[in-house]
């Protein structure tokens, strides 16, 4: 079970880019790496997925080098309605003995 | 579509009292999951199933049940709630691409007192 670890919270301004790192040293072969946005009050929301390397889409691009060991969620451009919290998952549903676990996340609050 | 849709919304038990969570989806996934989540805290995995009739513990299943007749529907079952057992409820389901993680859709909540 790979475990990870984000920063509790960060702050930043509108308009600005805003990167989460999170760390899983012990990322398996078969782990992919899953990046979700939880607002108060409702589900958490999936944002991008990725294995390695560099994955893109309209809400935000995920950064995993080489080794995996790390990933680093980028928020180009951020608003005020991008305060939310940020759950890193790494994991594998299907091996034995795997559990997704959400973990704390990160409180992410943009300032005007 | 509607997506994964759970009732009710809001539900105030007593200690002892037992009730059913429902949670239906209409994406045709085949994994579906139950979560909760205490406040200012992530979400912890209770019960998932890989498809109808197959069901496995999660982080913290003590307490709860569930099942899995159909593929649409599972519902999670609270027999003699604890005052622990105030959360907020999360159903949610994916499609799996095989191994690896896979997008989960969340449904909208059931908030859950115990007094």
């Amino acid at each position: 079970l790979a475990k990870t670890t984000q920063p509790i919270s960060m702050d930043s301004y509108e308009g600005q880019e805003v990167n989460i790192t999170c760390s899983h040293n012990n990322i398996a072969t078969n782990d992919y790496i899953t990046w979700y946005q939880q607002f108060p009050s409702q589900g958490p929301r999936f944002i991008i997925q990725g294995y390695k390397t560099k994955v893109t889409n309209e809400v935000a691009s995920l950064f995993i080098p080489a080794d995996r060991k790390s990933s680093t969620l980028s928020l180009p451009r951020v608003s005020l309605s991008d305060t939310a919290v940020y759950y890193c998952l790494v994991g594998d549903l299907l091996a034995e003995d795997d559990k997704i676990i959400f973990g704390k996340g990160t409180r992410l609050h943009i300032l005007p | 579509n509607a997506g994964v849709t759970q009732t009710p919304k809001f539900r105030i038990l007593k200690i002892g009292q037992s009730m059913t969570l429902q949670c239906a989806q209409d994406m045709n996934h085949n994994y579906m999951y139950w979560y909760r989540q205490d406040p200012g805290m992530g979400l912890k995995l209770i019960y998932y199933s890989v498809g109808a009739g197959i069901t496995d513990k999660g982080e913290v299943p003590n307490g709860y049940n569930v099942s899995r007749s159909t593929t649409e529907d599972f519902p999670l079952r609270l027999e003699l709630a604890a005052p622990s057992q105030t959360s907020v409820y999360f159903c949610a389901s994916s499609y799996s691409f095989g191994t690896g993680s896979y997008e989960q859709y969340f449904g909208p909540g059931t908030r859950l007192t115990v007094t």
